[in-house]
Formats: C-alpha cells, sequence, structure tokens
C-alpha cells in the first residue's frame, strides 16, 4: 500500500473555477510535505513547502492545508487557469534521512 | 529558485547501446543529486542517490551495473543506462539537493525522456 494516497485520481474543471486535492499520508515520522506541479513530459516544480508545525502556506492561486494529527493534506487552487492543467504530486519527507515519499498524484484538467 | 537542467531532453536509441544522461544543478553546488523514473501515469520512483565523490547508493532492485552513476563534481551528475533495452524506456528525472540553513530542498531536472527501440 503506497503510504501517501492522493484523490481524486483525475479531476476536469472548467476553467475559472475553484478546485481542492486530497493527500492522506502513513509516513512517520515525517519532516515536511510538499505539493509539486508536474507539466507533461516535465520535472516537477515545487508549489508549498510544510513543516509539520505550519497548518497552511500559500503560493499565488495555490494554497496547501496540513492537518498532521489525521494525516492529511489539501491543496486549494483557486480560479483555475488553463494552465493549471497539469498533474499535482504531494510528497511527504522522512524524518531523519529526509527520504522523498511520492504520491500517485493527481491529473487536473482545466477547459475553457 | 535553483535551476537544475538535464541533457538530452530526450534520446532515442536501438536495443543493446549505451545511453548517459546528464544533470547539472546551474547555480548552486550539490553534494547529494538524485535520479529517479517514471512511467507514464506512474509516481516518481527513486533508482540511486548520487554522493559527490563516491559511489551512488542504489535503491532495491536497481542493477548497478545497469544504471552507473557518476558524481563526478559538485555540479555534476551522470546516468548511463548501459546495454538498453526496450524495457528501459522511461522518463529519467534527476534533481539536486540545495542547502538553504537548516532546510534542505530538492529540485527537479526537466527530465529525459529514453526510448529503446
Amino acid at each position: 500500500k503506497n503510504q501517501v494516497e492522493q484523490s481524486p485520481q483525475s479531476l476536469i474543471i472548467l476553467e475559472g473555477k475553484n478546485c481542492t486535492l486530497q493527500c492522506n499520508y502513513t509516513v512517520s515520522p515525517f519532516s515536511n510535505l510538499r505539493w509539486y506541479k508536474q507539466d507533461t513530459g516535465r520535472g516537477p516544480v515545487s508549489l508549498t513547502i510544510m513543516t509539520f508545525s505550519e497548518n497552511t502556506k500559500s503560493n499565488g492561486r495555490y494554497t496547501a492545508t496540513l492537518d498532521a494529527d489525521t494525516k492529511q493534506s489539501s491543496l486549494h487552487i483557486t480560479a483555475s487557469q488553463l494552465s493549471d492543467s497539469a498533474s499535482y504530486i504531494c510528497v511527504v519527507v522522512y524524518f531523519g534521512n529526509e527520504k522523498l515519499t511520492f504520491g500517485t498524484g493527481t491529473r487536473l484538467t482545466i477547459i475553457p | 529558485g535553483a535551476v537544475v537542467s538535464q541533457h538530452p531532453s530526450w534520446v532515442i536509441c536501438k536495443s543493446g547501446t549505451s545511453v548517459k544522461i546528464e544533470c547539472r544543478s546551474l547555480d548552486f553546488q550539490a553534494t547529494t543529486m538524485f535520479w529517479y523514473r517514471q512511467f507514464p501515469k506512474q509516481s516518481l520512483m527513486l533508482m540511486a542517490t548520487s554522493n559527490e565523490g563516491s559511489k551512488a547508493t542504489y535503491e532495491q532492485g536497481v542493477e548497478k551495473d545497469k544504471f552507473l552513476i557518476n558524481h563526478a563534481s559538485l555540479t555534476l551528475s551522470t546516468l548511463t543506462v548501459t546495454s538498453a533495452h526496450p524495457e528501459d524506456s522511461s522518463f529519467y528525472i534527476c534533481s539536486a539537493r540545495k542547502l538553504q540553513g537548516l532546510r534542505e530542498t530538492q529540485y527537479f531536472g526537466p527530465g529525459t525522456r529514453l526510448l529503446v527501440l
């Protein structure tokens, strides 16, 4: 069983709408949780990084939340744009060896 | 943010040949770089950790004689896929670890698409 589960697997929304992506993890102990955006055929690009003591972190239209007690995180995208179409990957970093555990990603498609 | 480049961005080769992929950190020194492989619609899978001046550490199930890693300098790591076969066709992504105070961040390269015919 993957230690980082993401939902939904894929999502299609209209341009301009908001959406929220979910990430549940079992990695423990963890150092930090990261959200990445990966365009097709490209490497991941960091959106947010949160330590266990942080509840929320924003980067423009992207807002990530973290509940370390329930081991859940979400990524909220506001006023979606066509360029937001990509895979969004939740990554949890082990405390100590800083090893990254990747979620399976959510494929987001924005339609005009 | 920090910049990591990969070369080539894509390569097509015949079965049995060797392919070398370069990963460079352009504006910072990276004592540690990582190599990942990603199959379609799947997560990135760590293949090995590359440390400057020492041997790479391979993940379980990754053949070190097939995937040769050389971290020759603080800004360059190379992955050589030896005697490539069609099942090696994949998207290979490197990342470089940058230390910023007490925090470290991995910056990913743009990836290299390998197709073995």
